[in-house]
């Protein structure tokens, strides 16, 4: 899973397996989430989201589950391809002082062997 | 539909230069904002703006400062940069409100050095 420091998390799995990418959040009045994936060169970009009064919730072979209990969010991708390396982030959305604050976990790289 | 745009994608500075980002949306995005990537940490949000004419400071504004003259521009400027400046800076944008996504959008950054 992510953590803070100067090692990025790796996972390396082989081509047509399952994936689980994990995430901590910090902020319990979090309520909104979202995983980003990150291609190398390129800007983050959004593949799938979640809000708190949910604790599931599936896209296109990618699936989040939410634990508020332990402030745990998950990325599920189901039969991982090549064009899924990448670094992925979660991020946590909460609101203050009227407006949308965001806060970025530090990313885990996933591999895709063939 | 470019989405945002950011300008340049790479340069160099000598410490002490100054420079601007550019960023550029067509989405009509009222929320815009600047980070910055390094590694190990994550992106860091350094200003914001919540519309045309607004900025306001992030995490780690010291040594930035931005200009939202027009809704779908956001500019970042370094006045004199410093080497610990040297980072990878996204620019991204997002609708407001609870009532409408708020999933940001990011360009594809800029790659800087400060010698």
């Amino acid at each position: 899973g992510e953590s803070v420091g100067l090692h990025l998390p790796t996972l390396s799995v082989q081509e047509g397996d399952n994936s689980i990418i994990n995430c901590a959040y910090s902020n319990s009045a979090s309520d909104y989430f979202i995983w980003y994936k990150q291609e190398s060169g390129k800007g983050p970009q959004f593949i799938i989201d979640i809000r708190s009064n949910m604790d599931k919730r599936q896209g296109q072979r990618v699936t989040v589950l939410l634990n508020k209990t332990v402030k745990h969010l998950s990325l599920q991708i189901a039969a991982t391809q090549p064009g899924d390396s990448a670094v992925y982030f979660c991020a946590e959305n909460f609101y203050s002082g009227g407006y949308q604050k965001v806060t970025f976990g530090t990313g885990t790289k996933l591999q895709v062997i063939p | 539909n470019a989405g945002v745009t950011q300008t340049p994608k790479f340069r160099v500075l000598k410490t002490g230069q100054s420079m601007t980002l550019l960023c550029a949306q067509d989405m009509n995005h009222e929320y815009m904002y600047w980070y910055r990537q390094d590694p190990g940490m994550g992106l860091r949000l350094i200003h914001y703006s919540v519309g045309e004419g607004t900025t306001a400071k992030g995490e780690v504004p010291d040594g930035y400062n931005v200009s939202r003259l027009k809704k779908q521009n956001f500019l970042l400027g370094l006045e004199s940069a410093a080497p610990s400046q040297t980072s990878v800076y996204f620019c991204a944008s997002s609708p407001p409100g609870r009532a409408t996504n708020e999933k940001l959008f990011f360009g594809s950054g800029t790659q800087l050095s400060v010698l």
